[in-house]
Formats: structure tokens, sequence, C-alpha cells
């Protein structure tokens, strides 16, 4: 079945350092959509892209659909603090269904 | 905006006891959905709920079974429950379409013993 890849499993990072995590289809995907859990939470809805090479940015965080809409990224600059937590992407599939990758924790060093 | 409203947050079982986990939603969403979740990996979806009246296994459905109650309420069912199903479980409700974001509940920290 379809499958999204997602790596790293984890990051560790200076504060302020930069954080990337990707995920990779099997197949094409029909939009992408990223989530964040903070530790303990729950995912919560960041952005969805739908287009061939859409890049969106949300003030330090900036999301990239690949131009065959099978990968996608998603890019911190100089982490914080509050950035902490397990990111996640998901696809859509054929069936209007949702496939999770298995997300990258985020781990700041002291 | 309640959102998506898990009961309980927290529950410890016995091997074998069964248990209901609920979830209802306020947002008029078709889609309901039944993830569990382990430390350290991502989301399984147990069972999924396309609209009222349907219900569709997941990737990991044994030992479950759901029930969608009406278009609001979603339940899911631990007949008897084992040390595996040890997990967070997590209900998701999403609006009609494929393009739209899927909206979770706060969690059900389940333990067995």
């Amino acid at each position: 079945g379809q499958q999204v890849m997602q790596i790293p499993q984890y990051q560790h990072v200076q504060e302020g350092e930069d954080f990337t995590t990707y995920c990779n289809s099997s197949t094409t995907l029909s939009n992408i959509q990223w989530y964040k859990q903070r530790p303990g939470g729950h995912p919560v809805f960041l952005i969805q892209l739908v287009k061939s090479g859409e890049v969106k940015k949300q003030k330090r965080l900036t999301f990239q659909f690949g131009e065959a809409k099978k990968n996608s990224s998603l890019h911190i600059t100089a982490t914080q603090t509050t950035d902490v937590g397990t990111y996640f992407c998901a696809g859509r599939d054929s069936n209007y269904q949702l496939i999770w990758g298995a997300g990258t924790k985020l781990i700041i060093k002291p | 905006n309640a959102g998506v409203t898990q009961t309980p947050k927290f529950q410890v079982l016995k091997t074998g006891q069964s248990m209901t986990l609920q979830c209802a939603q306020d947002m008029n969403h078709n889609s309901m959905y039944w993830y569990r979740q382990d430390p350290g990996m991502g989301l399984r979806l147990i069972y999924y709920s396309a609209s009222e009246g349907t219900t569709d296994k997941g990737e990991v459905p044994n030992g479950y079974n759901v029930s969608r109650l009406n278009k609001r309420e979603f339940s899911l069912r631990l007949e008897s429950a084992a040390p595996s199903q040890t997990s967070v479980y997590f209900c998701a409700s999403r609006g009609y379409g494929g393009d739209t974001e899927a909206f979770f509940g706060q969690g059900t920290r389940l333990t067995v013993v």
C-alpha cells in the first residue's frame, strides 16, 4: 500500500541551529499536510501544500512540496525552545485518507 | 468551541477487562478516526468512519471494535484488554472532501497491567 517515509526519526540541535525533516512517498500525493505535536500533547495542523513545487512560509518555518509531488520538507530556521516536539507529515491518498509519516522528534540540546 | 472531546483522559485496566473510549466532535465533520500512538512512534490507524453509518478497519484493528453512534460520536471498545494495548489513543475528525485538516482530541493514556 501507499507509504510515507519520514526522516530523520530524531534530530538534536543546539538552540539557534536549523532543523529539517523530510517526507518521501512511494506514489504521487494529492496534497501533503504538516502537523506538530508538543510533548504530552496532540497533533495540531500547521499547513497544507497542494501544488507541485509549492513553497509556503510561516515565520521561521518553510514548507516545500516537490515538483513530482512525491516528497516534502519542513525547515525551521534558528530553532527556539518553543519548537520542541514531533513533526508529522501526512499525505492524502486516492481514497481521501491521510497516510502518516512516523514523525521527526526535535530535541533542543541544553 | 470544544472541537474533539475524548473521555477518559487516563485509564488503568487489568488484563482481560473491557472498556469503551468515547469521542465526540462538534464541528459537523463527516469523517472520524481512532489512532494509537506508542512511545516514540507515529500514529497508527485503528478504525475510521468516513460518514455516519459506516466504519472501516485501519492498519491495526485486531482487539478493537468501534461504533459510529451518530454524526457527532465515535466510540472505541476494547473487549478484553491486553498489555500490548497499552498506548495513547487519539480520536480525530475531518470535514468532507480531501483537502481538509484533521482535528485531534487530547488523547487517552491507557495502561493495561
